[in-house]
């Protein structure tokens, strides 16, 4: 079946250390994307890709980083310059086609807490 | 950032009952909306992408409706069932900027039996 896989599903980080959430998709989309989530609050935009070897900032990329080396694959890195990482974090892909919106396809999500 | 408005935060309905909630989102540079159903413990899926102002979309019980000029979106259930209940999410992005969406914090529906 095509999808999304993310994994972990429940991470744990020390302080100061940097952790790397995973995102493989085989739907053969262009585009990835990955989204926080805290309590009482919609999804946030961290990172996007539209295609391979290429990524942008959201709107709250400060302290994660991001490759794109492969279509199927978009890892999420949390490092140590994020002060608050404990959040659910899920990843999406879409497909891409000018001039028409395409609905995005979700992960399962990460759930990261700090030890 | 642009923000997304979701109301009501909660519903709780009974079962059979018909409901409604509303996105709001800027007017201007509207390129599209989508709906999402999200289940516990399951990942969101996609209900709805809607494009044109008075746009309206229907899957099974739950339809939708769009307003870009005055920049809002309903959201009906009619006869909820338990199996309704969710987080119902969306989500909007603008022409200057076709991949990034911004979603709102979303209606929690619960359907009791």
């Amino acid at each position: 079946d095509g999808g999304i896989t993310q994994s972990p599903k429940y991470l744990f980080r020390k302080e100061g250390q940097n952790v790397t959430l995973s995102c493989e998709q085989n739907l053969n989309h262009d585009a990835m994307y990955w989204y926080r989530q805290d309590p009482g609050q919609g999804l946030r935009l961290i990172y996007y890709s539209q295609i391979v070897n290429d990524f942008q900032k959201g709107d709250i990329a400060e302290g994660y980083s991001v490759s794109r080396e492969k279509k199927e694959s978009f890892p999420l890195t949390v490092t140590s310059a994020q002060k608050n990482p404990t959040a659910f974090y899920l990843c999406a892909s879409s497909m891409r086609r000018w001039g028409a919106s395409q609905p995005q396809h979700f992960g399962d999500g990460t759930r990261l807490s700090i030890l | 950032i642009l923000n997304v408005e979701q109301s009501p935060q909660s519903l709780h309905v009974q079962e059979g009952d018909s409901t409604n909630f509303t996105c709001s989102f800027p007017s201007s540079n509207f390129y599209a909306l989508h709906w999402y159903r999200w289940e516990t413990a399951k990942s969101p899926e996609a209900l709805f992408v809607m494009t044109l102002n008075g746009d309206e979309k229907k899957k099974g019980r739950i339809s939708a409706t769009l307003n870009t000029k005055e920049g809002y979106s309903y959201l009906y259930i009619k006869g909820s069932q338990p199996e309704d209940s969710a987080t119902y999410l969306c989500a909007f992005h603008t022409t200057y900027n076709f991949n990034k969406f911004y979603f709102g914090s979303g209606t929690k529906l619960n359907v009791k039996p």
